[in-house]
Protein backbone atom coordinates (compact mmCIF):
# COMPACT_ATOMS: atom_id res chain seq x y z
CA UNK A 1 0.00 0.00 0.00
CA UNK A 2 0.89 3.72 -0.68
CA UNK A 3 -0.44 7.10 -0.04
CA UNK A 4 1.23 10.69 -0.32
CA UNK A 5 0.09 13.73 2.22
CA UNK A 6 0.57 16.79 1.14
CA UNK A 7 0.66 19.18 4.22
CA UNK A 8 -1.03 22.76 2.84
CA UNK A 9 -3.71 22.96 0.42
CA UNK A 10 -3.10 25.99 -0.30
CA UNK A 11 0.19 28.31 -0.05
CA UNK A 12 0.53 31.58 -0.30
CA UNK A 13 4.17 33.47 -1.09
CA UNK A 14 5.54 36.89 -2.09
CA UNK A 15 7.25 37.04 -5.51
CA UNK A 16 11.06 36.34 -4.78
CA UNK A 17 10.52 34.55 -1.82
CA UNK A 18 11.16 30.65 -0.86
CA UNK A 19 8.33 28.50 -2.23
CA UNK A 20 8.06 25.42 -0.02
CA UNK A 21 5.68 22.71 -0.90
CA UNK A 22 5.57 19.58 1.11
CA UNK A 23 5.08 16.13 0.84
CA UNK A 24 5.40 13.22 2.57
CA UNK A 25 4.89 9.29 1.23
CA UNK A 26 4.24 6.19 2.83
CA UNK A 27 5.25 3.04 0.90
CA UNK A 28 5.62 -0.66 1.77
CA UNK A 29 8.45 -0.71 -1.35
CA UNK A 30 10.94 1.63 -2.47
CA UNK A 31 9.21 4.51 -3.87
CA UNK A 32 9.32 6.57 -7.26
CA UNK A 33 8.34 9.93 -6.37
CA UNK A 34 7.32 12.50 -8.13
CA UNK A 35 6.16 16.38 -8.73
CA UNK A 36 3.38 17.50 -10.84
CA UNK A 37 2.20 20.79 -11.82
CA UNK A 38 -1.63 21.56 -12.98
CA UNK A 39 -2.17 25.09 -14.47
CA UNK A 40 -5.85 26.13 -14.66
CA UNK A 41 -7.91 24.41 -17.33
CA UNK A 42 -4.75 22.21 -18.26
CA UNK A 43 -3.72 18.70 -17.35
CA UNK A 44 -0.54 17.79 -15.59
CA UNK A 45 2.75 18.45 -16.15
CA UNK A 46 6.41 16.56 -14.81
CA UNK A 47 8.15 18.90 -12.84
CA UNK A 48 10.91 16.63 -11.41
CA UNK A 49 11.01 12.82 -10.49
CA UNK A 50 12.78 10.59 -7.95
CA UNK A 51 13.78 7.39 -9.28
CA UNK A 52 17.08 6.23 -7.16
CA UNK A 53 19.38 8.23 -8.11
CA UNK A 54 20.75 11.39 -6.58
CA UNK A 55 18.60 12.45 -3.72
CA UNK A 56 18.32 15.82 -4.71
CA UNK A 57 16.59 16.49 -7.70
CA UNK A 58 16.60 19.65 -9.92
CA UNK A 59 13.46 20.34 -12.42
CA UNK A 60 12.33 22.63 -14.44
CA UNK A 61 11.56 26.35 -13.47
CA UNK A 62 14.09 26.22 -10.91
CA UNK A 63 12.47 24.04 -9.00
CA UNK A 64 14.47 20.88 -6.91
CA UNK A 65 13.38 18.37 -4.23
CA UNK A 66 15.12 16.28 -2.02
CA UNK A 67 14.53 12.55 -1.13
CA UNK A 68 14.87 12.01 2.70
CA UNK A 69 14.17 8.37 3.34
CA UNK A 70 14.67 8.82 7.63
CA UNK A 71 11.64 11.46 7.38
CA UNK A 72 9.84 9.65 4.53
CA UNK A 73 9.39 13.38 2.78
CA UNK A 74 9.89 14.89 -0.55
CA UNK A 75 9.65 18.58 -0.42
CA UNK A 76 9.46 20.91 -3.24
CA UNK A 77 11.50 23.88 -3.33
CA UNK A 78 12.32 26.97 -5.47
CA UNK A 79 14.33 29.85 -4.27
CA UNK A 80 12.47 32.50 -5.84
CA UNK A 81 9.09 32.82 -6.70
CA UNK A 82 8.11 34.23 -9.45
CA UNK A 83 4.02 35.31 -10.80
CA UNK A 84 4.30 32.37 -13.39
CA UNK A 85 4.25 29.70 -10.62
CA UNK A 86 0.53 29.75 -9.51
CA UNK A 87 -0.68 26.84 -10.07
CA UNK A 88 -1.67 23.34 -8.52
CA UNK A 89 1.22 21.03 -7.50
CA UNK A 90 0.44 17.54 -6.80
CA UNK A 91 2.94 14.94 -5.24
CA UNK A 92 2.72 11.40 -6.15
CA UNK A 93 4.25 7.80 -5.60
CA UNK A 94 4.65 4.62 -7.19
CA UNK A 95 6.16 1.11 -6.43
CA UNK A 96 9.33 1.59 -8.70
CA UNK A 97 9.41 -0.34 -11.86
CA UNK A 98 4.87 0.74 -12.01
CA UNK A 99 3.75 3.76 -13.25
CA UNK A 100 -0.33 1.76 -13.34
CA UNK A 101 -0.02 2.65 -9.43
CA UNK A 102 0.77 6.43 -9.66
CA UNK A 103 -1.01 7.64 -6.20
CA UNK A 104 -1.65 11.43 -5.93
CA UNK A 105 -1.73 13.79 -3.07
CA UNK A 106 -4.96 16.11 -2.96
CA UNK A 107 -2.60 18.72 -4.49
CA UNK A 108 -1.83 22.41 -3.06
CA UNK A 109 -2.51 25.65 -4.81
CA UNK A 110 0.26 28.06 -4.98
CA UNK A 111 -0.57 31.30 -4.85
CA UNK A 112 2.60 34.18 -5.47
CA UNK A 113 1.43 37.55 -4.63
CA UNK A 114 3.27 40.58 -6.33
CA UNK B 1 5.29 14.65 -31.22
CA UNK B 2 2.03 16.22 -30.25
CA UNK B 3 1.70 15.08 -26.78
CA UNK B 4 -1.46 13.50 -25.55
CA UNK B 5 -4.43 15.00 -27.43
CA UNK B 6 -7.73 14.79 -25.55
CA UNK B 7 -11.77 15.30 -26.77
CA UNK B 8 -13.75 16.80 -26.05
CA UNK B 9 -12.40 19.46 -24.08
CA UNK B 10 -15.64 20.24 -22.69
CA UNK B 11 -19.21 18.17 -22.16
CA UNK B 12 -22.04 19.37 -21.18
CA UNK B 13 -25.25 16.48 -21.09
CA UNK B 14 -28.06 15.63 -19.22
CA UNK B 15 -28.52 13.05 -16.34
CA UNK B 16 -28.85 9.51 -17.94
CA UNK B 17 -27.53 10.73 -21.17
CA UNK B 18 -24.37 8.63 -22.80
CA UNK B 19 -21.09 10.37 -23.28
CA UNK B 20 -18.14 9.12 -24.74
CA UNK B 21 -14.51 10.89 -24.73
CA UNK B 22 -11.50 10.17 -27.25
CA UNK B 23 -7.67 9.82 -26.20
CA UNK B 24 -5.13 10.19 -28.87
CA UNK B 25 -1.29 9.02 -26.85
CA UNK B 26 2.07 10.28 -28.60
CA UNK B 27 2.77 7.57 -30.81
CA UNK B 28 4.85 5.44 -29.50
CA UNK B 29 3.59 5.26 -25.89
CA UNK B 30 2.24 1.20 -25.34
CA UNK B 31 0.58 1.92 -22.31
CA UNK B 32 -2.21 4.52 -21.79
CA UNK B 33 -4.00 5.42 -18.48
CA UNK B 34 -7.21 7.33 -17.78
CA UNK B 35 -7.81 8.99 -14.56
CA UNK B 36 -10.61 11.43 -12.81
CA UNK B 37 -9.79 14.59 -11.11
CA UNK B 38 -12.25 15.92 -8.91
CA UNK B 39 -12.42 19.55 -7.88
CA UNK B 40 -9.46 19.97 -4.72
CA UNK B 41 -8.57 16.36 -5.49
CA UNK B 42 -5.97 14.83 -7.17
CA UNK B 43 -6.26 12.45 -9.80
CA UNK B 44 -7.73 8.77 -9.19
CA UNK B 45 -6.73 6.44 -10.98
CA UNK B 46 -9.03 4.23 -12.90
CA UNK B 47 -8.00 1.82 -16.02
CA UNK B 48 -4.94 1.41 -18.19
CA UNK B 49 -3.62 -0.82 -21.40
CA UNK B 50 -1.10 -1.83 -22.16
CA UNK B 51 -1.10 -1.69 -26.25
CA UNK B 52 -4.88 -3.06 -27.11
CA UNK B 53 -5.49 -5.09 -23.34
CA UNK B 54 -7.10 -3.35 -20.75
CA UNK B 55 -4.76 -4.65 -17.61
CA UNK B 56 -6.39 -3.12 -15.03
CA UNK B 57 -9.79 -1.50 -13.83
CA UNK B 58 -9.72 0.82 -10.40
CA UNK B 59 -12.78 -0.21 -8.26
CA UNK B 60 -14.07 3.59 -9.07
CA UNK B 61 -14.62 2.22 -12.52
CA UNK B 62 -18.20 1.05 -12.22
CA UNK B 63 -20.31 -1.08 -14.66
CA UNK B 64 -21.42 2.35 -16.47
CA UNK B 65 -17.96 2.80 -17.14
CA UNK B 66 -16.12 1.13 -20.40
CA UNK B 67 -13.15 1.89 -21.74
CA UNK B 68 -11.59 0.80 -25.07
CA UNK B 69 -8.47 0.85 -26.86
CA UNK B 70 -8.94 -0.95 -29.58
CA UNK B 71 -6.05 -1.15 -31.72
CA UNK B 72 -3.62 -0.20 -29.18
CA UNK B 73 -3.24 3.56 -30.38
CA UNK B 74 -6.07 6.20 -29.41
CA UNK B 75 -8.72 4.78 -26.77
CA UNK B 76 -12.15 5.60 -26.02
CA UNK B 77 -13.85 6.21 -22.66
CA UNK B 78 -17.71 6.25 -22.47
CA UNK B 79 -19.89 6.81 -19.70
CA UNK B 80 -23.79 5.70 -19.81
CA UNK B 81 -26.53 6.97 -18.28
CA UNK B 82 -24.57 9.97 -16.75
CA UNK B 83 -25.26 10.60 -13.18
CA UNK B 84 -24.10 14.15 -11.85
CA UNK B 85 -21.77 12.11 -9.50
CA UNK B 86 -20.02 11.73 -12.47
CA UNK B 87 -18.87 15.23 -12.99
CA UNK B 88 -15.23 15.83 -13.49
CA UNK B 89 -12.03 15.94 -15.02
CA UNK B 90 -11.11 12.86 -17.18
CA UNK B 91 -7.50 12.72 -17.82
CA UNK B 92 -5.83 10.21 -19.95
CA UNK B 93 -1.89 9.88 -19.96
CA UNK B 94 0.85 7.75 -22.17
CA UNK B 95 3.86 5.92 -21.07
CA UNK B 96 6.49 3.75 -22.89
CA UNK B 97 7.52 -0.05 -21.33
CA UNK B 98 10.15 -1.55 -22.56
CA UNK B 99 9.39 -5.16 -22.57
CA UNK B 100 11.54 -6.73 -19.41
CA UNK B 101 11.78 -3.77 -17.61
CA UNK B 102 10.04 -1.63 -15.26
CA UNK B 103 8.99 1.58 -16.54
CA UNK B 104 9.88 5.14 -15.27
CA UNK B 105 6.64 5.73 -13.64
CA UNK B 106 6.43 8.88 -15.42
CA UNK B 107 3.19 9.88 -17.34
CA UNK B 108 2.34 12.12 -19.98
CA UNK B 109 -0.82 13.84 -19.40
CA UNK B 110 -3.42 15.31 -22.06
CA UNK B 111 -5.18 18.31 -20.87
CA UNK B 112 -8.47 16.51 -20.34
CA UNK B 113 -12.11 16.10 -21.02
CA UNK B 114 -14.25 18.29 -18.32
CA UNK B 115 -17.93 16.64 -18.32
CA UNK B 116 -20.95 18.63 -16.41
CA UNK B 117 -24.07 16.15 -15.77
CA UNK B 118 -27.07 18.31 -15.50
Amino acid sequence: AQSVTQLGSHVSVSEGALVLLRCNYSSSVPPYLFWYVQYPNQGLQLLLKYTSAATLVKGINGFEAEFKKSETSFHLTKPSAHMSDAAEYFCAVSPRGSARQLTFGSGTQLTVLP
Amino acid sequence: DTGVSQDPRHKITKRGQNVTFRCDPISEHNRLYWYRQTLGQGPEFLTYFQNEAQLEKSRLLSDRFSAERPKGSFSTLEIQRTEQGDSAMYLCASSFKRGGLGDTGELFFGEGSRLTVL
